[in-house]
């Protein structure tokens, strides 16, 4: 079982839906949860940490953290052709001071 | 808040040379660096793990000798890639960790690596 796990896509929406993108995680320690944007070509960029369970909103990006059911999500309202990137969910495991990234999903907003 | 730099932004050199580059943290202090490596299309690679003033930890079937890093100051990391080859031709990620901070990785904006 893979540590940080994300479907790959592409995840297609429409311009101005919501894209949900999800990741699960196997270490049930982990305390800490990120979300970066990769545009091709590019290095990540930090769009979201998150580190209690619930909703964390920033502008039209929202985190959710289930420690329970051991996932985190993105929601990206209003979404627009400009959010087309790959984004990779990344977890600290517990006890560990790296981060493990998933394989990012590739989303693709369609104008 | 939170900036990353890396110097070269690319780079072309010959087999056999030597390639540095440098990570700076430009407005914060990081105590942790990261070194990743990413072929196209492909994860980010985790390469080695940077703490000021130690010896850097590097992950497995990564060569020490092959890929110096030094971490001398809190705001300075660099990988040298030494006697490239054209199999090292990928593009370079560092990542600094806030000394102030959480456990937030900010990015370096990459070094795309071509050995001819």
């Amino acid at each position: 079982q893979k540590e940080v796990e994300q479907n790959s896509g592409p995840l297609s929406v429409p311009e101005g839906a919501i894209a949900s993108l999800n990741c699960t995680y196997s270490d049930r320690g982990s305390q800490s949860f990120f979300w970066y944007r990769q545009y091709s070509g590019k290095s990540p960029e930090l769009i979201m940490s998150i580190y209690s369970n619930g909703d964390k909103e920033d502008g039209r990006f929202t985190a959710q953290l289930n420690k329970a059911s051991q996932y985190v999500s993105l929601l990206i309202r209003d979404s627009q052709p400009s959010d087309s990137a790959t984004y990779l969910c990344a977890v600290i495991p517990g006890g560990y001071q790296k981060v493990t990234f998933g394989t990012g999903t590739k989303l693709q907003v369609i104008p | 808040g939170a900036v990353v730099s890396q110097h070269p932004s690319r780079v072309i050199c010959k087999s056999g040379t030597s390639v540095k580059i440098e990570c700076r943290s430009l407005d914060f202090q990081a105590t942790t660096m990261f070194w990743y490596r990413q072929f196209p299309k492909k994860s980010l690679m985790l390469m080695a793990t940077s703490n000021e003033g130690s010896k850097a930890t590097y992950e497995q079937g990564v060569e020490k000798d092959k890929f110096l890093i030094n971490h001398a100051s809190l705001t300075l990391s660099t990988l040298t890639v030494t006697s490239a080859h054209p199999e090292d031709s990928s593009f370079y990620i560092c990542s600094a960790r806030d000394r102030a901070g959480g456990n937030e990785q900010y990015f370096g904006p990459g070094t795309r690596l071509t050995v001819t």
